[in-house]
C-alpha cells in the first residue's frame, strides 16, 4: 500500500499547454511538500503546505499553482509549460511542518517525470 | 555560495573498499542533518539521521562537525548494491526549510 502515490508518473507535453499533477499520501501526516529535481539532480524546494495551508512558497513562477483541499492531497497545477519545466517533480510528506517537532524526514512519492517539447 | 554542497562524484570504487564522502553546509544556525540515498530513476529514502555524537548504523557511520560545518558518511565494506546517490540534507527551523544537496554518485564495481 503506497505511502505517497502520485500521478501521473511520467508526463509528455507541448510547450504552452497547461498540466496538473496529484498527491496523496495515507500516512496522516500534517505536511506536504512539492519538490522539483532538474537534469543536474539539484532537489529544489517549491512549496510546502501544513494542514491545507501554505507555510512554504519559494521563487517559483506563478505559472506554477498548488492547492491542497486536505492535508492528504497536494496538487500542482502548471500553466503555460516551457521547455525548463522539463524536470521530475516529486510530492513528499513528513509527520509535521518543520520547526513544530519535525524530525526531518520526509517521506517522498515516486516522481512525476515531465517532459516539455 | 551554496546552502549544501557536496561533492557531485562519481565515486568508483571496488566491492569491499571504504568510502566516505562530506557535505559542507553554510548556515551555522541549522539543527538537524541526514543523509538520504536515491537510486537512479526512484526517489530519495532516508538512509540515517546524523547526531552531533556521531552515530552508526551496521556498516554505515555518520559524523557531525558543527565547528567545521560539515557532515560525513563512511561505508564500510561496501557492496554493490550500495551504488546510488547520497544526498545530505540539512534543516534549521530559522528558515523552516528542509535543504537538499545535489548528492554525490557512488558506483561500486565488482
Amino acid at each position: 500500500d503506497t505511502a505517497v502515490s502520485q500521478t501521473p508518473k511520467y508526463l509528455v507535453t507541448q510547450m504552452g499547454n497547461d498540466k496538473s499533477i496529484k498527491c496523496e499520501q495515507n500516512l496522516g501526516h500534517d505536511t506536504m511538500y512539492w519538490y522539483k529535481q532538474d537534469s543536474k539532480k539539484f532537489l529544489k524546494i517549491m512549496f510546502s503546505y501544513n494542514n491545507k495551508e501554505l507555510i512554504i512558497n519559494e521563487t517559483v513562477p506563478n505559472r506554477f499553482s498548488p492547492k491542497s483541499p486536505d492535508k492528504a492531497h497536494l496538487n500542482l497545477h502548471i500553466n503555460s509549460l516551457e521547455l525548463g519545466d522539463s524536470a521530475v517533480y516529486f510530492c513528499a510528506s513528513s509527520l509535521r511542518r518543520p520547526g513544530q517537532g519535525n524530525t526531518g524526514e520526509l517521506f517522498f512519492g515516486e516522481g512525476s517525470r515531465l517532459t516539455v517539447l | 555560495r551554496k546552502e549544501v554542497e557536496q561533492d557531485p562524484g562519481p565515486f568508483n570504487v571496488p566491492e569491499g573498499a571504504t568510502v566516505a564522502f562530506n557535505c559542507t553546509y553554510s548556515n551555522s544556525a541549522s539543527q538537524s542533518f541526514f543523509w538520504y540515498r536515491q537510486d537512479c530513476r526512484k526517489e530519495p529514502k532516508l538512509l540515517m539521521s546524523v547526531y552531533s555524537s556521531g552515530n552508526e548504523d551496521g556498516r554505515f557511520t555518520a559524523q557531525l562537525n558543527r565547528a567545521s560545518q560539515y557532515i560525513s558518511l563512511l561505508i564500510r565494506d561496501s557492496k554493490l548494491s550500495d551504488s546510488a546517490t547520497y544526498l545530505c540534507v540539512v534543516y534549521h527551523s530559522s528558515a523552516s526549510k528542509i535543504i537538499f544537496g545535489s548528492g554525490t554518485r557512488l558506483s561500486i564495481r565488482p
